[in-house]
């Protein structure tokens, strides 16, 4: 079993739409979770944190289910600017390092 | 504030043949992170340093790659000999320390292997 996986994808939706990702994860001591994003031919950049209690930044809504070892984003009112691959990521206080996973791509077309 | 640097850009080698990546990281940050990012995956991890000292290399390929960062500033990354199969794009990156805030990643190295 792969220590981050996600959705396969690809995703292709209408600008507006809702869109939902998940992400399982293998090591139950794994400590923090993120979402990065990445554009094509890009570096990965940090879109947001995971917490515990569920977080928000504007359209975007993260999750965290400790007990089932998984992870969600939610995008609402999908922007064009949107398209991107999405990436799971997970750290390992023990270990101390990001594993990604492979990520999701989303298209958001007009 | 200045992000990572990474230079080469791009690359392009003979199989067999060697090749070296530098990075110099966020000033003040004590980890980085070397990854490999082949296309159509998400980026694995090859070594980690705190400082000057090596964390995890578990997914480095020890018979061929190499990689120090001596006065735990700067890095660099090296193959020899290369492989087709390393044909990707090396992405380093940094953060302040191993607790999992926020990486910041360089723009990469595309490395083609031929």
């Amino acid at each position: 079993r792969k220590e981050v996986e996600q959705d396969p994808g690809p995703f292709n939706v209408p600008e507006g739409a809702t869109v939902a990702f998940n992400c399982t994860y293998s090591n139950s001591a794994s400590q923090s979770f993120f979402w990065y994003r990445q554009d094509c031919r890009k570096e990965p950049k940090l879109l947001m944190s995971v917490y515990s209690s569920g977080n928000e930044d504007g359209r975007f809504t993260a999750q965290l289910n400790r007990a089932s070892q998984y992870i969600s984003l939610l995008i609402r009112d999908s922007k064009l600017s949107d398209s991107a691959t999405y990436l799971c990521v997970v750290n390992t206080l023990s270990q101390g390092n990001l594993i990604f996973g492979k990520g999701t791509k989303l298209s958001v077309k007009p | 504030e200045a992000g990572v640097a990474q230079s080469p850009r791009y690359k392009i080698i003979e199989k067999r043949q060697s090749v070296a990546f530098w990075c110099n990281p966020i000033s003040g940050h004590a980890t980085l992170y070397w990854y490999q990012q082949i296309l159509g995956q998400g980026p694995k991890l090859l070594i980690q340093f705190q400082n000057n000292g090596v964390v995890d290399d578990s997914q480095l390929p020890k018979d061929r790659f190499s990689a120090e960062r001596l006065k735990g500033v700067d890095s660099t990354l090296k193959i020899q000999p290369a492989k087709l199969e390393d044909s990707a794009v090396y992405l380093c990156a940094s953060s302040p320390n191993r607790e999992g805030t926020e990486a910041f990643f360089g723009q990469g190295t595309r490395l083609t292997v031929v």
